[in-house]
């Protein structure tokens, strides 16, 4: 029933190194989002797809991309990660800006 | 810009007892929606109940409900009967209503850690 499936669920790359987070999902949805989220903190927005179409969030780092091959997957991709990248990365999905989004479970990303 | 702000880092409350957590926003905007989201220790979100705007009726979904003040802009959730699995942090989000096609973004609070004691 998993419908929003994140890869892997741990992730530790080391300084500079890049890394690729994986999301899928089952449900058909329009939208796919990449959310940061640090310890204790809030989820923040680092960009979206709405079909093919890209959305970066103003303030997301260059070091920070995104591809959505199909309807189905999505990537992020960390070019040179910092100590500061580490953090929880959650993806998300909605069928439309009026439907709400659901969550995978995320993946942690350590920096070494 | 929109804002949200949770007042409460954390709360706790005993098993089978009512808490209520407290959350504000800040928007020009008429037409909007918000949502309580659940992310328990496991991590994944989870939403608890959403609320449109230009609705004046509470939402209400089984132990979950919201007390919506739109002229305070304020929106707080109130779980009764609170159980162990209601132990989590909770996220305050607000979008707004956007357009066919569009594509929002949820702006969240900080959170309030609940904890659910025996």
């Amino acid at each position: 029933d998993a419908m929003v499936i994140q890869n892997p669920r741990y992730q530790v790359t080391q300084f500079g190194k890049p890394v690729t987070l994986s999301c899928s999902q089952t449900l058909n949805h329009n939208v796919m989002y990449w959310y940061q989220q640090k310890s204790s903190q809030a989820p923040k927005l680092l960009f979206h797809y709405y079909d093919k179409d890209f959305n970066n969030e103003a303030d997301t780092p260059d070091n920070f991309q995104s591809r959505r091959p199909n309807t189905s997957f999505c990537f992020l991709d960390i070019r040179s990660p910092g100590l500061g990248d580490a953090a929880m990365y959650l993806c998300a999905t909605s069928r439309d800006s009026f439907y709400e989004q659901y969550f995978g479970p995320g993946t942690r990303l350590t920096v070494t | 810009a929109q804002t949200v702000t949770q007042s409460q880092p954390e709360m706790s409350v005993q098993e089978a007892e009512t808490v209520t957590l407290s959350c504000t926003y800040d928007t020009s905007e008429s037409d909007y929606y918000l949502f309580w989201y659940k992310q328990p220790p496991s991590r994944q979100m989870i939403l608890v109940i959403r609320q449109e705007a230009y609705k004046q009726q509470n939402a209400t979904e089984n132990r979950f409900s919201v007390n919506f003040q739109k002229a305070a802009k304020s929106f707080s959730l109130k779980i009764s009967d609170s159980q162990l699995g209601d132990a989590a942090m909770y996220f305050c989000a607000y979008r707004s209503e956007g357009t066919q096609g569009g594509s929002e973004k949820l702006v969240f609070g900080k959170g309030t850690k609940l904890t659910v004691n025996p």
